[in-house]
């Protein structure tokens, strides 16, 4: 399979732990994006990447969330003392242009 | 901030049926693109728009990108159970060349058999 790959799919924390995602995009992407999705709701952009430089971030990617893409592969993303509002899905895409394509997300429940 | 209405918000039809959403904005988008989302899974790309008044087609799937570049629909011809699923539309807007999306709501498809 050579699509975007998110790991894991489905993470419960206790409020105030940290986590953290894994996302692998298509190989030859160079574009890297993460957004967060609540029930009901379209996706909302957080943190985008050219390579391994992070480029531009939402003001929704409060202090407590970082973002790395160290070579320019793959990337994470880290919550630290999670919050209930961080519950959500938390998804990945990549692209070489404009067309975006999405891994399988990581649903998070705080609890 | 730059905002995308979807409408219907949501549509039952019956399976065979023709369906049509669309999607508007107070701001000019340079580039359209309809996703189609299952539960709990992530958005799949259906098709792409780049120019005003463009329309583009992908299998029974239509889609326009409006003259106005402020709008766009999608038309789902001969509808059958498996296009169950929420589409979003989502904008890249302005001089934007992040390949950031903007997305609607979603409008939730439904087919009875």
């Amino acid at each position: 399979d050579t699509g975007v790959s998110q790991d894991p799919r489905h993470k419960i924390t206790k409020r105030g732990q940290n986590v953290t995602f894994r996302c692998d995009p298509i190989s030859e992407h160079n574009r890297l994006y993460w957004y967060r999705q609540t029930l009901g709701q379209g996706p909302e952009f957080l943190t985008y990447f050219q390579n391994e430089a992070q480029l531009e971030k939402s003001r929704l990617l409060s202090d407590r969330f970082s973002a790395e893409r160290p070579k320019g592969s793959f990337s994470t993303l880290e919550i630290q003392r999670t919050e209930q509002g961080d519950s959500a899905m938390y998804l990945c895409a990549s692209s070489q242009n404009i067309e975006a394509f999405f891994g399988q997300g990581t649903r998070l429940t705080v609890v | 901030g730059q905002q995308l209405n979807q409408s219907p918000q949501s549509m039952f039809i019956q399976e065979g049926e023709d369906v049509s959403m669309n999607c508007t904005s107070s701001s000019i988008f340079n580039t359209w693109l309809w996703y189609k989302q299952d539960p709990g899974e992530g958005p799949v790309l259906l098709i792409a728009l780049y120019k005003a008044g463009e329309l583009t087609s992908n299998g029974r799937l239509t889609a326009q990108f409006g003259i106005t570049r402020k709008d766009s629909f999608l038309n789902i011809s001969a509808s059958i159970p498996s296009d169950v699923g929420i589409y979003f539309c989502a904008g890249l807007y302005g001089s934007s060349n992040t390949g950031k999306l903007i997305f609607g709501q979603g409008t939730t498809l439904q087919v009875k058999p």
